[in-house]
């Protein structure tokens, strides 16, 4: 089955640490994409990669940080430098060309700071 | 000119009824317009999308409706029905070229709850 796969589902991290967030695709989207979703509120773009080993900030790259070295793989890791991580993230994926519209997601991760 | 914004925040329908969510843009430079359907703890879902050379399209229950003029686009779910309940998300994207490409900005999201 083709789709993007987010791990873990659930993360509970101490404040201080630095925890990374696996994503993976196997749809062979050149376009990936990171976004954090807090209640009530919609999707706010974090970092996205358009190709292999390239990437650039979004809205709140502050505190995250992102590489790209596959095409299937987009690792974000929360540092310590984020001061409210709790949040559900969402990676998201896009074929490229003109559609790079069109992004299809992954089911989520839920980082929670204790 | 960044911002989507998008009303109502809730919206409770009937079963049956028709649900309308609405999405305003700025940037006359966005021209590509999604929605997106999420149940909660899951991943949005890409429901239905238009382009600005159209004033509306139409998949099965549900209709986008654009207004270039007004920079304006709704979301139509015709026959609602409880499985419909779920946040709605409008977003919208810029056109090729430069490194905003593909990047989307999400209106905040109506909660829809649709009663039998």
């Amino acid at each position: 089955d083709g789709g993007i796969t987010q791990s873990p589902k659930y993360l509970f991290r101490k404040e201080g640490q630095n925890v990374t967030l696996s994503c993976e695709q196997n749809l062979n989207h050149d376009a990936m994409y990171w976004y954090r979703q807090d209640p009530g509120q919609g999707l706010r773009l974090i970092y996205y990669s358009q190709i292999v080993n390239d990437f650039q900030k979004g809205d709140i790259a502050e505190g995250y940080s992102v590489s790209r070295e596959k095409k299937e793989s987009f690792p974000l890791t929360v540092t310590s430098a984020q001061k409210n991580p709790t949040a559900f993230y969402l990676c998201a994926s896009s074929i490229g060309g003109r559609d790079y519209n069109e992004q299809f997601f992954g089911p989520g991760t839920r980082l929670t700071v204790l | 000119q960044q911002q989507v914004k998008q009303s109502p925040q809730s919206l409770i329908v009937q079963k049956g009824g028709i649900s309308i969510i609405n999405c305003a843009y700025e940037n006359t430079a966005f021209d590509y317009f999604p929605w997106y359907q999420q149940f909660p703890g899951k991943g949005p879902a890409l429901l239905i999308a238009i382009r600005p050379d159209v004033s509306e399209k139409k998949e099965g229950r549900f209709t986008i409706s654009f207004n270039k003029s007004a920079k304006q686009f709704s979301l139509h779910i015709m026959d609602s029905q409880p499985g419909d309940s779920a946040t709605y998300f409008c977003a919208a994207s810029k056109g090729a070229g430069g490194t905003s490409y593909g990047k989307l900005t999400f209106g905040q999201g109506t909660i829809l709850t649709v009663h039998p």
